[in-house]
């Protein structure tokens, strides 16, 4: 029973486009999402995060955006560049000492 | 720059073999989190602990996998025997949990053991 579900395997975007990594939960108690970015052959590399209370924080090139009402979560990369290129995991963390709970993670490519 | 230790980062064995997989957690962090990751399931949990006690250890088979932390700076998990299904890349994660009201947050992850069961 996937709780956080990332549909889409991979993805491919021009250099310099934006990119767009969707994540759904099904589990309202989730309070708080991150974004982890895996380069191959190293381990998951914490990239954003947000809280329930807001819908949108942003970093740099990176904004994650949360719809709570269609517990729905997307990371959007803008401009995208070829050093992206990497797996992107999504999590969800209920409150108390409970365990970040991932996606299957998306493969994002970058191509010049 | 303070990191997860992982090793060994590569480990081919034979089936029915004893597999032991370290980790050094970062210094001061009171929470130790064993994934597994493979192509269907992505990153799945295995065992976690804090303060070096297990918390939760549903995402093992029991009969094979054992996940201990001797002291604070170890976490060992171990298969035996091993077997083929067996073969993933395991991570070690470590963070800080700030007591009531708060959650684990940020994990920082090893580099992963690559585990090949032939």
């Amino acid at each position: 029973d996937q709780q956080v579900k990332q549909n889409s395997p991979s993805l491919s975007v021009q250099e310099g486009r934006i990119s767009i990594l969707n994540c759904d939960y099904t589990n309202s108690m989730f309070d708080y999402f991150l974004w982890y970015k895996k380069y191959p052959a190293e381990g998951p590399t914490f990239l954003i995060s947000i809280s329930s209370i807001k819908d949108k924080n942003e970093d740099g090139r990176f904004t994650v955006f949360l719809n709570k009402s269609a517990k729905h979560l997307s990371l959007h990369i803008v401009p995208s560049q070829p050093g992206d290129s990497a797996v992107y995991f999504c999590a969800a963390i209920r409150p108390g000492n409970t365990p970040l709970v991932f996606g299957k993670g998306t493969r994002l490519s970058v191509i010049a | 720059d303070a990191r997860v230790t992982q090793t060994p980062r590569h480990k081919v064995t034979e089936m029915g073999q004893e597999v032991t997989m370290r980790c050094q957690p970062i210094l001061g962090h009171n929470t130790v989190f064993w994934y597994r990751q493979t192509m269907m399931q992505g990153l799945e949990l295995l065992a976690y602990f804090r303060n070096r006690a297990p918390l939760d250890d549903s995402g093992m088979p029991k009969d094979r996998f054992s996940a201990e932390m001797p002291d604070a700076t170890l976490a060992t998990l171990k298969i035996q025997p091993s077997e083929p299904r067996d073969s993933a890349v395991y991570f070690c994660a470590s963070g800080r949990y700030r007591g009531v009201g708060g959650t684990n947050e940020k994990l920082f992850f090893g580099s992963g053991t690559q585990l090949s069961v032939l």
